[in-house]
């Protein structure tokens, strides 16, 4: 069963627009959420997080959004620019024992248009 | 400073073979998370190492192994590999939890044929 959803496997945006990036979980123990960005041939870096008692955190052009009753979040990246082409990856860890460990999404593939 | 190193990059094994995969983390960094990538399956847990302790594990068979270092150097095993073993490895230090933040080296590419 998959705990954290990226339901859209890819998304193209023009240059200068914004890309939003959603993600979906099940798990009410979740309490805190990161996005990563990964290049190919690369780890995953870190872009941003949230905490559960925050509904959103913005850094630069990314913003991450937080609903906790929908159990939903999306980054938004604005303006879009072609170096953002990249798989985003959502993640999502709990208090206690289960902040040892990330539960990752399976990606959206953002393509930004020039 | 320097970042998450992972040796090999690329690794090419035959079924049945084992192989050992290491990592060493980011100075002063003592929690080391193991993670495997398929295409299939996405990014998913293997085991996280803290001061040479497995402190949690992912729902992998036993064939998975790893283990840590006093220098927090740790290296991962599989046994007995599998076609299905075939993935990216990617290996994450942190100061501790995972709310300190993660940051991953850049993988080695392990083929099993």
């Amino acid at each position: 069963d998959q705990q954290v959803k990226q339901n859209s496997p890819s998304l193209s945006v023009q240059e200068g627009r914004i890309s939003i990036l959603n993600c979906d979980y099940t798990n009410s123990m979740f309490d805190y959420f990161l996005w990563y960005k990964k290049y190919p041939a690369e780890g995953p870096t870190f872009l941003i997080s949230i905490s559960s008692i925050k509904d959103k955190n913005e850094d630069g052009r990314f913003t991450v959004f937080l609903n906790k009753s929908a159990k939903h979040l999306s980054l938004h990246i604005v303006p879009s620019q072609p170096g953002d082409s990249a798989v985003y990856f959502c993640a999502a860890t709990g208090s206690g024992a289960g902040s040892y460990q990330l539960t990752f999404g399976k990606g959206t593939k953002l393509s930004v248009i020039p | 400073k320097a970042g998450v190193t992972q040796t090999p990059r690329y690794l090419i094994k035959t079924r049945g073979q084992q192989v050992t995969l290491s990592c060493s983390p980011i100075s002063g960094h003592r929690s080391v998370s193991w993670y495997q990538q398929t295409p299939g399956q996405g990014l998913q847990f293997l085991f996280e190492y803290f001061s040479e302790t497995q402190r949690n594990k992912g729902n992998f068979p036993g064939r998975f192994s790893g283990r840590q270092f006093s220098n927090s150097r740790s290296e991962m095993n599989v046994s007995t590999l599998e076609l299905g073993d075939s993935a990216l490895y990617l290996c994450a230090s942190s100061l501790d939890t995972v709310v300190y933040g993660y940051t991953f080296g850049s993988g080695t590419r392990l083929t099993v044929v």
